[in-house]
């Protein structure tokens, strides 16, 4: 079974530019989930999908980030446009029905704001 | 913010030594998971405790609740190098399947 993917693995912006992330759930998977990791800290939820619905995007700074999952299966999230504090590793996880709430992390993309 | 805090924020063992870490946490809970990171990768999940279970094995993992005292407890027995990395509890009392993971406690196991 393919696990969560994501691209790119790495991304260094300037401050102000605009940024894009991929990310493909493993496959039947209908709860997708991008976090913020900051070095030194647990990940930080920033939008729950289910299908290609939205769940949670409470913490999700929505004035500079967006993200959509078109037809319930891959997802973006863009970060529009990028500040200093942005500089972080973006993870997205899914999750099926029956696996009791265990999430499968993808491996990443660390993004760095210059 | 962080529903879970890790403590030690860094352990340092040798190999075989069993390595202990713990988990508190704030409000009520469904059940409490462990993950582990290793350098650079994504979050890989270790196992999972529900709020009416007490303790729970798998393999050379032992973890323990206690929704007394909102703690939780991870031990490593018999550790070995591969187990060097950070872990992370988190907890899903927020709402449906949402996770909320403390800062992480850094594991580093010398041969």
């Amino acid at each position: 079974e393919a696990g969560v993917a994501q691209s790119p693995r790495y991304k260094i912006i300037e401050k102000r530019q605009s940024v894009a992330f991929w990310c493909n759930p493993i496959s039947g998977h209908a709860t997708l989930y991008w976090y913020q990791q900051i070095l030194g800290q647990g990940p930080k939820l920033l939008i729950q999908f289910q299908n290609n619905g939205v769940v949670d995007d409470s913490q999700l700074p929505k004035d500079r980030f967006s993200a959509e999952r078109l037809k319930g299966v891959d997802s973006t999230l863009k970060i529009q446009p990028a500040k200093l504090e942005d500089s972080a590793v973006y993870l997205c996880a899914s999750n099926g029905q029956g696996d009791s709430y265990e999430q499968y992390f993808g491996p990443g993309t660390r993004l760095t704001v210059t | 913010s962080q529903q879970g805090e890790e403590d030690p924020q860094a352990l340092s063992i040798q190999e075989g030594e069993n390595a202990t870490m713990n988990c508190s946490y704030k409000t009520s809970i469904n059940n409490l998971q462990w993950y582990r990171q290793n350098s650079g990768r994504g979050l890989v999940h270790l196992i999972l405790i529900r709020s009416n279970e007490r303790e729970k094995h798998s393999g050379r993992l032992r973890v323990t609740l206690d929704t007394s005292k909102k703690s939780s407890s991870l031990l490593i027995t018999a550790s070995r190098a591969a187990d060097t990395a950070s872990y992370f509890c988190a907890t899903d009392g927020t709402g449906y399947s949402t996770l909320t993971f403390g800062k992480g406690t850094m594991l580093l196991v010398s041969p």
